[in-house]
């Protein structure tokens, strides 16, 4: 089974804080993606990444950063977090287009509050 | 940009009764995915039908797919209380080369003992 895991489940930080979320996962995907997830809006991509030191802007990409150095890890930062980037943050995987139909692998979320 | 759309926003059934939740799109596709999401939690992958397949099963789960009107259903039968929770649709984002996918805003499934 494919395993995806997120550093933390749940995490609270101060405004201005830099933040450093991270996720890893088990299978050799290529593809790695960031997702935030808030009430009424669904799952808006962030960032995603479909191979080491390559990267991509999503549909919301201001105010987040991302790095991948290994190709099991792919961290999503926030330079300066603000209130409205409170919110769920999911990270999922894939094969690259072709392989496997798109399908993607979830870690269980963080849930990032900023006071 | 939203491709996938479902329908009802919430659904409230007791158990043993069949539970059916659609999914609306824009644009052509090569195939079409619903995942769960118990609550809190990550998303998890169901079932996946291609665009040349009417209909797919997988124990409890039935989805059909109609290109013609762009539409997806998926059937739960028997529901339990387990199955208590929301319900994506999902659809290959198509032009940019990647493997990206997008997300309908869900179906919340209350199932009651």
């Amino acid at each position: 089974d494919v395993k995806v895991t997120q550093s933390s489940r749940y995490l609270v930080k101060r405004t201005g804080e830099k933040v450093f979320l991270e996720c890893v996962q088990d299978m050799d995907h290529e593809n790695m993606f960031w997702y935030r997830q808030d009430p009424g809006l669904g799952l808006r991509l962030i960032y995603f990444s479909y191979d080491v030191k390559m990267k991509e802007k999503g549909d919301i990409p201001e105010g987040y950063s991302v790095s991948r150095e290994k190709k099991e890890r792919f961290s999503l930062i926030l330079e300066s977090a603000s209130t409205n980037q409170t919110s769920m943050y999911l990270c999922a995987s894939s094969l690259p287009l072709g392989l496997q139909p798109d399908t993607q692998y979830f870690g269980p979320g963080t849930r990032l509050t900023v006071l | 940009s939203q491709q996938g759309e479902e329908d009802p926003q919430a659904l409230s059934i007791q158990e043993g009764e069949n539970a059916t939740m659609n999914c609306s799109y824009k644009t052509s596709i090569n195939n079409l995915q619903w995942y769960r999401q118990n609550s809190g939690r990550g998303l998890v992958h169901l079932i996946l039908i291609r665009s040349n397949e009417r209909e797919k099963h997988s124990g409890r789960l039935r989805v059909t797919l109609d290109t013609s009107k762009k539409s997806s259903s998926l059937l739960i039968t028997a529901s339990r209380a387990a199955d208590t929770a929301s319900y994506f649709c999902a659809t290959p984002r198509g032009g940019s080369g990647y493997s990206t996918l997008t997300f309908g805003k869900g179906t919340m499934l209350l199932v009651s003992p």
